[in-house]
């Protein structure tokens, strides 16, 4: 499976946007980039995935650069409850749907 | 609200119990996959199946750990002998088809004495 960069933990303040940054340099062609997060004491919850247009949804946006080697999830308006671990995943669309965590990007939202 | 459901969510054993964990699928979910977590490691996955069937057991301990789908109700996730290194939050995670959001159950922390 191709390999995902994040930083270790992000602060914001709360009611401001919220850019986390991934890095895959060594994708390919049929992975798809996918964003789970995991709240504390919970178990993780789909966020947004693409594979190379930017994608919207009611929970965030997910940015991807042209060469597809970097993508950014973007929370609008960061609320306290956005508070979690944020992994972001590249996984094959056909064939195995299994989902390999990274360490993620543990994110802190300040009042 | 359609949810994944995991029993129990808290099993506290002594080492050499035997241990069952329990998910049931979203109904509709054809694919079941069984993730671990520590603190050390992270998420891991152990093993998934399709339409009941075990796709993919590598991650699994494969001496001491096993997993079924008796039905397509129900996935059991069973450790024995249990060991203190076995301690954890065990997650279940489910999917329709070639869908691809997976939805989480709660967990089930485990913690052998």
């Amino acid at each position: 499976d191709a390999k995902t960069t994040q930083p270790n933990s992000m602060e914001s303040n709360e009611e401001e946007p919220v850019h986390l940054p991934c890095n895959h340099s060594t994708i390919s062609g049929t992975d798809y980039i996918h964003w789970y997060r995991q709240l504390p004491s919970q178990g993780p919850e789909y966020v947004i995935h693409g594979l190379t247009s930017n994608v919207n949804n009611r929970m965030a946006s997910l940015a991807i650069a042209e060469d597809r080697k970097s993508s950014t999830l973007i929370l609008h308006r960061a609320t306290l409850r956005d508070a979690a671990v944020y992994y972001c995943i590249l996984r094959l669309y056909q064939g195995a749907q299994k989902l390999v965590f990274g360490q993620g990007t543990r994110l802190t939202i300040n009042p | 609200d359609a949810r994944v459901t995991q029993t129990p969510r808290h099993k506290v054993t002594e080492m050499g119990q035997e241990v069952t964990m329990r998910c049931q699928p979203i109904l509709g979910h054809n694919t079941v996959f069984w993730y671990r977590q520590t603190m050390m490691q992270g998420l891991e996955l152990l093993a998934y199946f399709r339409n009941r069937a075990p796709l993919d057991d590598s991650g699994m301990p494969k001496d001491r750990f096993s997993a079924e789908m008796p039905d397509a109700t129900l996935a059991t996730l069973k450790i024995q002998p249990s060991e203190p290194r076995d301690s954890a939050v065990y997650f279940c995670g489910t999917t329709a088809g070639d869908k691809n959001e997976q939805f989480f159950g709660p967990g089930t922390r485990l913690t052998v004495l």
